[in-house]
This record gives C-alpha cells, structure tokens and sequence, in this order.
C-alpha cells in the first residue's frame, strides 16, 4: 500500500532563518506532487505541484520554494522565513490515472 | 483560473438535524469533484467524489453528494447528522486539462449533543 510521510510534525524558527520541509511517497511511481499551505478561515491554498522529477509548477509567488531531487520526493524551501510564512503545511500526492490526493499529516511551522 | 466557493464557513447543527453543505465551482469545462473531511487532530481524508456518471455520489458514513453542471455545484449532504460528525469540510475540484486542485475556504461543522 502507499504511504507518505512528512516531517517534522511541528517546527518552530526565528525570523530570518531557512526552512526545508520533506516529503516522500512510498509505494507508487510517477505520482503528482503537491504542497499546500492550510491556515484558518482561508482553506488550503495551492502553492506548488510537481508532474515529475525536477518538474515544479508554482501558483503563488512568495518567500518559498519547492524541489523534486527524486521521484517520490518533494521538498519545501525558503532561504528566509517570514513571520507570515507561519502555518499549517500539507504535502499530497495523486496517482496520475486516479485523481484524488491523499494528504500527509502536515507540518505546523511557527515562525517567531 | 479555477476556483471554488463554500457558502457556509460555520455550521451549527444538532444531533439527527439534516445537513447540506454548499460547494460552487467557477470552470465550463469537465472537472472531478471532491469532498473531504478533517476530524480534529487527524489528517485530511476523502468523503466522496465525482468522476462521471451518476451525478449523485454516494460516499463514508452516510454522506452524499450531488453534482449539478449546470448549477456548477457539488452540494454536500447527509440526512441526520452525529456528534461524531463534527469536523471541518473541504470542497475541491480537478479540471481535466490540468494537474491541479483547487480546494474551497472550508465549512467548520460543529454538531451539539
């Protein structure tokens, strides 16, 4: 069966710091990648997706950034936080040929 | 672009009241349809969805949902409603043309005992 995995499930960093959120497939090849941020009252926001290896399309330009190094392998990145980027991060995938994501259990960044 | 509108961001509800959640979608092409679910402190897991076909979908633990195109709607409904069932609601949507999905603001469920 597939699983994924993300990490850490809580992170807390100051102002100006950099930040790389992982995630990985098990169990699948070639799935769709997917980060989402979740914060109250504005449901999941959309903010990169992969179709492949070093394939990254980004829906809203801000202070992060994603990578795909490996199939099942999706990073999240800023060189810099910001206190807005505190929230609430969702990783998926998605089967190419099946069209629901499954969600990872999310990581709560605390930016201070 | 795409997008979707849930209509009711907090729901109060007692225990057997029925409940219909609305979901909106702005596209005029063919699109999957999603709803999901977030019990508190637990992950994101899918209710139902709609492919093709029967335009109403019937999904986990009695929740159904009926796709109207031209309504542009995927309203979310369950006939009585448990205290279990308190938990946030997602409304989403896949264009076929595309890889992305587009989820809904959210529904807040709260189900009084």
């Amino acid at each position: 069966s597939q699983t994924i995995h993300q990490w850490p499930a809580t992170l807390v960093q100051p102002v100006g710091s950099p930040l790389s959120l992982e995630c990985t497939v098990e169990g699948t090849s070639n799935p769709n990648l997917y980060w989402y941020r979740q914060a109250a009252g504005r449901g999941l926001q959309l903010l990169f997706y992969s179709v492949g290896i070093g394939q990254i399309s980004s829906e809203v330009p801000q202070n992060l950034s994603a990578s795909r190094p490996q199939d099942r392998q999706f990073i999240l990145s800023s060189k810099k936080l910001l206190l807005s980027d505190s929230g609430f991060y969702l990783c998926a995938w998605r089967r190419v040929m099946n069209t629901e994501a499954f969600f990872g259990q999310g990581t709560r960044l605390t930016v201070v | 672009a795409q997008s979707v509108s849930q209509h009711n961001h907090h729901v109060i509800l007692s225990e057997a009241a029925s409940l219909e959640l609305g979901c909106n979608y702005s596209y005029g092409g063919t699109v999957n349809l999603f709803w999901y679910v977030q019990y508190p402190g637990q992950h994101l897991q899918l209710l139902l969805k709609y492919f093709s076909g029967d335009p109403l979908v019937k999904g986990i633990k009695g929740f159904e949902a009926e796709f109207i195109k031209s309504k542009f709607s995927f309203n979310l409904r369950k006939p009585s409603v448990q205290w279990s069932d308190t938990a946030e609601y997602f409304c989403a949507v896949k264009v076929n043309r595309d890889d992305k999905i587009i989820f809904g603001k959210g529904t807040r469920l709260h189900i009084l005992p």
